[in-house]
């Protein structure tokens, strides 16, 4: 039962476009958002959250978007670059001492 | 502080041999948590410890895996009799806080032969 969905398992953009990677999830009850980006053999690194009572946290180039009614979070990267072209996970927990719930990861290509 | 570091980066075994890794957490972090990743998956969650305490394992988790934090601060994890379902990376996660992000280690490539 995959509770964090990412329906897409990969995405090209051009270099200066705008990356969205999308992401649903099914249980109502999760409360904290993240997105990592992982590079191959390396573990997956930090790049922004969002709390269930926003719905919209923004860092830089990177801003992630919640819809609760819909379930659903997406990741916005502008000005997309070369470097990062990667592996994103979206990533939901329960809130307090309770695990990362990922989903399966979308490769993002961005190209020159 | 140089993060989390995990040790060794790759291992290749025989099946059925017994393996150790070791997870080095960030400084004063009291949550570490291990993760599996295999091929086309996310990670998924096996275990986590606040301090030396075991808090929760995964039914992933079968009666052939251990985990260890002993004095609260590095932990290993241990696999025995490897079966070739078990090939995967091995992540480990610190996080000071429920509420704090987790952050992960380079991982620990497993390859059983």
């Amino acid at each position: 039962d995959q509770q964090v969905k990412q329906n897409s398992p990969s995405l090209s953009v051009q270099e200066g476009r705008i990356s969205i990677l999308n992401c649903d999830y099914t249980n109502s009850m999760f409360d904290y958002f993240l997105w990592y980006k992982k590079y191959p053999a390396e573990g997956p690194t930090f790049l922004i959250s969002i709390s269930s009572i926003k719905d919209k946290n923004e860092d830089g180039r990177f801003t992630v978007f919640l819809n609760k009614s819909a379930k659903h979070l997406s990741l916005h990267i502008v000005p997309s670059q070369p470097g990062d072209s990667a592996v994103y996970f979206c990533a939901a927990k329960l809130g307090g001492n309770t695990p990362l719930v990922f989903g399966k990861g979308t490769r993002l290509s961005v190209i020159a | 502080d140089t993060g989390v570091s995990q040790d060794p980066r790759h291992k290749i075994t025989k099946r059925g041999q017994n393996v150790t890794f070791r997870c080095d957490p960030i400084s004063e972090h009291n949550r570490l948590y291990w993760y599996r990743q295999t091929l086309g998956q996310g990670p998924e969650f096996l275990t986590y410890f606040q301090n030396e305490a075991q808090l929760e394992k995964s039914r992933l988790l079968s009666d052939r895996f251990s985990a260890e934090r002993p004095k609260g601060s590095f932990s290993t994890l241990e696999i025995q009799r490897t079966e070739q379902g078990d090939s995967a990376m091995y992540l480990c996660a610190s996080t000071l806080s429920p509420l704090d992000t987790q952050y992960f280690g380079p991982g620990t490539r497993l390859t059983v032969l």
